[in-house]
């Protein structure tokens, strides 16, 4: 059973570009919940989604971040015109349940030059 | 406030030594769950053990036990018969049950080293 899949592992853009990460979760779940992680720090919750919905988008910052979860394909968060600030690994997390635990993809780390 | 304390920056242990990573919470929800996941140098997030917060019993799991005092609201790790493969960071989580909201909230976690 594959665990929770993040591509790209390692993401490079210049400032102003755009960003776009996917997950995939782990066959079965249908939350999904993305996190941020600056360095030496810990994780930061971001966005839950599920299918087709937002549910928690309280740690999303107001501008330039979105997330989506379509009903056929990978959650993906996008990043709009990238800042120095953005750079951090980001990480996707999956349970089938609200109470379960949650499983982590191996995050993808993006650097913006 | 802090929701999580870590208040251990760095461990070191000698291997095959026991050694306990503090966490405290803070929480006026009565239902809530506690994690610890481990986190090495290759960067992945690797989920080890979850105490409920009506479960009776401490958790374990292999290696790990969760030493869970509610009336302290502390839930620390402890991993028994240290190995080298033990060297990484450990962060302490807590979901709480409020509103539908799923978001684990972490500590700014320890750094666990063991020692040949």
């Amino acid at each position: 059973n594959a665990g929770v899949m993040q591509n790209p592992r390692h993401l490079v853009r210049r400032r102003g570009q755009e960003a776009r990460l996917r997950c995939s979760p782990m066959k079965g779940h249908s939350h999904v919940y993305w996190y941020r992680q600056l360095p030496e720090e810990g994780l930061k919750f971001m966005v839950y989604l599920q299918k087709e919905n937002i549910i928690d988008e309280s740690g999303m910052p107001k501008e330039r971040f979105s997330a989506e979860f379509p009903k056929e394909g990978p959650s993906i968060l996008r990043i709009q015109q990238v800042v120095r600030g953005d750079s951090a690994a980001y990480f996707c997390a999956s349970n089938s349940y609200s109470n379960q635990p949650q499983h982590f993809g191996d995050g993808t780390r993006l650097s913006i030059l | 406030a802090q929701k999580i304390t870590q208040t251990q920056p760095g461990m070191f242990v000698q291997e095959k030594e026991a050694v306990t990573l503090d966490c405290t919470y803070d929480t006026s929800d009565p239902s809530y769950g506690l994690f610890w996941y481990k986190q090495p140098s290759s960067g992945e997030m690797i989920f080890l053990i979850y105490q409920g917060s009506y479960d009776q019993q401490n958790a374990t799991e292999g290696r790990y036990s969760l030493n869970f005092q509610k009336a302290r609201k502390s839930a620390n790790l402890v991993i028994s018969a240290s190995q080298l493969g033990d060297s990484a960071m450990y962060f302490c989580a807590m979901r709480e049950g409020q509103g539908g909201s799923e978001k684990l909230v972490f500590g700014k976690g320890t750094k666990l080293t063991v020692n040949p």
